[in-house]
């Protein structure tokens, strides 16, 4: 059955620091991955996919993730966290024409 | 461009009442999907749609309809509301079957 997980509700991170937010897959077939960004009473923003390719995948907003299919993983990353990148962000796995979305985890970015 | 618009923004219903959400896009996108997201749960795909008179059942179909009748709407009907379809409500579209773009969401409740 295809699935995604995050593991933290959330993540708590200084600004200035590297952030990581966590996601592992389960998908039959190549995985399509994605992540979005949704703030506030806002519907969710693309960041980034992974199709095929290099699996370092750069995004929007200086963000980048990694694809480790040993792992099957899709951690989201950035080197140095801004205060503004404080929202819910959320992976997501395409399986065919439908599309899986993990639970979401918030980002707190504190000054 | 508009992008993807809802209408409603908000809505109170009394159990048993029916309404349509309405989606539109005005970017041309052959797919269109409807989801729902609940706390802790992410979004769970509704229903969608690959083209012009055309739907799917998603994740989480039961108590939902949908209509495709022409390629930039997207309608999703409630037949006799329930308590737990109090949700906020994100329709989407895509150009294949990849970045999705968002609306900004109805929140529904059902009394």
């Amino acid at each position: 059955a295809q699935s995604v997980a995050q593991p933290e509700d959330q993540v708590n991170v200084a600004e200035g620091n590297p952030l990581t937010v966590k996601c592992t897959y389960s998908v039959s077939g190549n995985p399509y991955l994605f992540w979005y960004v949704q703030y506030p009473n806002r519907g969710l923003q693309f960041l980034l996919k992974y199709i095929t390719g290099d699996n370092l995948v750069k995004g929007s907003y200086g963000f980048e993730a990694e694809f480790n299919k040993s792992q099957t993983s899709f951690h989201l990353k950035k080197p140095s966290a801004l205060v503004s990148d404080s929202a819910l962000y959320f992976c997501a796995v395409r399986d065919f024409n439908k599309f899986y979305f993990g639970s979401g985890t918030k980002l707190n970015v504190k000054p | 461009n508009a992008g993807v618009t809802q209408t409603p923004k908000f809505r109170v219903l009394k159990t048993g009442q029916s309404m349509t959400l309405l989606c539109a896009q005005d970017m041309n996108h052959e797919y269109m999907y409807w989801y729902r997201q609940d706390p802790g749960m992410g979004l769970r795909l509704i229903h969608y749609s690959v083209g012009e008179g055309t739907t799917a059942k998603g994740e989480v179909p039961d108590g939902y309809n949908v209509s495709r009748l022409k390629k930039q709407n997207f309608l999703l009907g409630l037949e006799s509301a329930a308590p737990s379809q109090t949700s906020v409500y994100f329709c989407a579209s895509s150009y294949g079957d990849n970045t999705q773009y968002f609306g900004p969401g109805t929140r529904l409740t059902v009394l």
